[in-house]
């Protein structure tokens, strides 16, 4: 399978649920990314991981917890949201270290905190 | 911060019509990149631009890069029902690191 595949595509989770997005890529890409897309706001970028090694943290709260166990893929670990969380969870990849070819994303986790 | 403004914010119009969208910042760029998404999909790229004053043609969409790199606009001529989605542009600075827009919205009625 080819390009960016994201899994779940919806999640509905309590506060006081755990839950975990994942992301995989075929694509021979070393960078991948989480942004976070809200109505009405900018792409939010998460976090940035390069050659497995987290690179970018944008000051994301601890209730987020990234994991990249290799360079095909990462998981965003969820635990104890708060309902203002509740956005389109979009996972990138790009050659290693730089955006500038742009980038590979997948079709996003739409997430629900209730 | 770079910031990149996009207008309009939402457009609406009838099939066969043709429209400009902009893509403006203070900020001097090193690329621009433009993504369209569909409801419930990812954004998908483009076209990259890195040369200012540089046009690319894709079909029916022009992407052009402002001579000083700082902005940037997509027209499309004879817009189709296919063409609805979100359109967002994204700079990109030396040190390889993108700021997104925050979208213009296109709707086109059959």
């Amino acid at each position: 399978e080819t390009g960016v595949t994201q899994t779940p595509r919806h999640l509905v989770m309590g506060m006081t649920n755990k839950k975990s997005l994942k992301c995989e890529q075929h694509l021979g890409h070393n960078a991948m990314y989480w942004y976070k897309q809200s109505a009405k706001k900018p792409l939010e970028l998460m976090f940035v991981y390069n050659f497995k090694e987290q690179t970018e943290n944008n000051s994301v709260p601890s209730r987020f917890s990234p994991e990249c166990p290799n360079s095909s893929h990462l998981f965003l670990h969820l635990h104890t949201l708060q309902p203002e969380d509740s956005a389109l969870y979009l996972c990138a990849s790009s050659t290693a270290g730089t955006s500038e070819y742009g980038y590979t994303f997948g079709s996003g986790t739409r997430l629900t905190v209730v | 911060t770079q910031l990149l403004e996009q207008s309009p914010q939402f457009l609406s119009i009838q099939e066969g019509e043709n429209l400009t969208v902009y893509c403006n910042s203070s900020s001097v760029f090193s690329s621009l990149q433009w993504y369209r998404q569909e409801p419930g999909e990812g954004p998908v790229l483009l076209v990259t631009v890195v040369t200012g004053g540089e046009v690319k043609k894709l079909k029916r969409l022009t992407f052009q890069f402002g001579d000083a790199r700082k902005d940037s606009s997509l027209h499309i001529t004879a817009a189709q029902p296919g063409d609805t989605g979100l359109y967002l542009c994204a700079g990109v600075n030396n040190a390889g690191k993108s700021t997104f827009g925050d979208g213009t919205t296109l709707t086109v009625k059959p």
